[in-house]
């Protein structure tokens, strides 16, 4: 079965230092991942995908993500945490039966930026 | 703007009454999803639409939900005798026809439901 872990529910950086959300996931198959990010009252925006190209993926808003097979991990960096980062962070595996496409998410990771 | 909409945004309903959501996908997209998110947690699928196809409903789908897609297009979520229980954001999403690999899906702003 799919199901991607989120190995911590908050995370707080100051801002200018670096952001690192993690995120393992299990998966029989290979697997297609996403990051998504939700701010306050507004709807999810997918920050980056990885189906099996590059396993370094950038984003937007200087966000990257590296996959590793080997570690079963996706997890997710920016250089230098702004401000307007703060929001709910989610790891989403896509799963693969029956060629729909559900995305399995993982509890989310609050990041909180202090000034 | 061509984004997903839903519609209303927000629902306050006395427990035992039916409601319904609708959601309007990007307009060339022929795969459309719900996801129901309670508080803190991460979205969990519903049901998906291939066209006007119901193809797949998560065991979350109780009876007294149905949804539809009767002409391909928008799609309705309808809750019947609701329960406290159901008090969630419903989330819509849309993509285009799945290849080898997924598709990205582009979601709504949700409607936020509370059965009081």
């Amino acid at each position: 079965a799919q199901s991607v872990t989120q190995l911590d529910s908050h995370v707080s950086v100051s801002e200018g230092t670096p952001v690192l959300l993690r995120c393992n996931y299990s998966s029989s198959y290979s697997p297609s991942l996403f990051w998504y990010v939700q701010h306050p009252n507004k709807g999810l925006q997918l920050l980056l995908k990885y189906t099996s190209a590059a396993t370094l993926v950038k984003g937007i808003n200087g966000f990257e993500a590296e996959f590793k097979k080997s570690e079963t991990s996706f997890h997710l960096t920016k250089p230098s945490a702004h401000m307007s980062d703060a929001a709910e962070y989610f790891c989403v595996v896509s799963h693969p039966s029956g060629n729909t496409g559900k995305l399995i998410f993982g509890q989310g990771t609050t990041l909180q930026v202090k000034p | 703007d061509t984004g997903v909409s839903q519609n209303p945004r927000h629902k306050i309903t006395k427990r035992g009454q039916n409601v319904t959501f609708r959601c309007d996908p990007i307009s060339e997209h022929n795969r459309l999803y719900w996801y129901r998110q309670t508080l803190g947690q991460g979205p969990e699928f519903l049901t998906y639409f291939q066209n006007e196809a119901q193809l797949e409903k998560s065991r979350l789908l109780s009876d007294r939900f149905s949804a539809e897609r009767p002409k391909g297009s928008f799609s309705t979520l309808e809750i019947q005798r609701t329960e406290q229980g159901d008090s969630a954001m419903y989330l819509c999403a849309s993509s285009p026809s799945g290849g080898a690999r997924a598709e990205t899906q582009y979601f709504g702003p949700g409607t936020r439901l509370l059965v009081l």
